[in-house]
């Protein structure tokens, strides 16, 4: 089946740090690709939205110049965490499509704690 | 909108007892329903999906989901618990030709020996 990969696992970093994530398809384009969040034994929740080749568009409430989101191709789209605070601290969820009713394929997960 | 209930968060049961994982929609337009598994640290896995063909859905490692209309529900079962099944189970709406998935609050699945 398909694969989506999704690095690092896992990242501590300091403080006021930027930090990036990265949500790669491995053998399909991902037209779509959906960044989560999810607190510890709580649901994920929906950040952004991304389509290839645009802007991404934001849950209500989600910081976009906070939470930086690139899908520049078809295969990859990053998560940049900017100037990370310890309330940023959560496990970060990447999910790819490849057109809108296909079947979400999401990644095993960032979990980023911030000093 | 789309927006799905997962009633217990937490649901403990025997090895080799019924497992019964509760989940019910709200959906202003035919819904597709989704459940997923997730071990911990680790992203999520599907489970079955429902898309509007049979309402009988059979997934993997021998759970199966009814969609039921008229109860706006659509539970997740397995006949027998294995103590592999120990897991958090989210369950998930998304509107037909909608790319957004809303996932419910989870339910998280303890086996005891």
């Amino acid at each position: 089946g398909a694969v989506v990969s999704q690095h690092p696992s896992r990242v501590i970093c300091k403080s006021g740090t930027s930090v990036k994530i990265e949500c790669r398809s491995l053998d399909f384009q991902a037209t779509t690709m959906f960044w989560y969040r999810q607190f510890p034994k709580q649901s994920l929740m929906l950040m952004a939205t991304s389509n290839e080749g645009s802007k991404a568009t934001y849950e209500q409430g989600v910081e976009k110049d906070k939470f930086l989101i690139n899908h520049a191709s078809l295969t990859l789209s990053t998560l940049t965490v900017t100037s990370a605070h310890p309330e940023d601290s959560s496990f970060y969820i990447c999910s790819a499509s490849g057109t809108p009713n296909e079947k979400l394929f999401f990644g095993s997960g960032t979990q980023l704690s911030v000093l | 909108a789309q927006s799905v209930t997962q009633l217990g968060s937490h649901v403990s049961v025997s090895e080799g007892a019924l497992v019964l994982l509760r989940c019910n929609y709200s959906s202003s337009v035919p819904p597709y329903l989704f459940w997923y598994v997730q071990y911990p640290n680790q992203g999520l896995q599907l489970l079955l999906k429902y898309t509007s063909a049979a309402t009988l859905v059979k997934g993997i490692n021998g759970f199966e989901a009814e969609f039921k209309k008229s109860e706006t529900s659509f539970h997740l079962t397995k006949p027998s618990a294995h103590m592999s099944d120990a897991a958090e189970y989210f369950c998930a709406v998304r509107g037909q030709g909608a790319q957004k998935l809303v996932f419910g609050q989870g339910t998280r699945l303890t086996i005891n020996p």
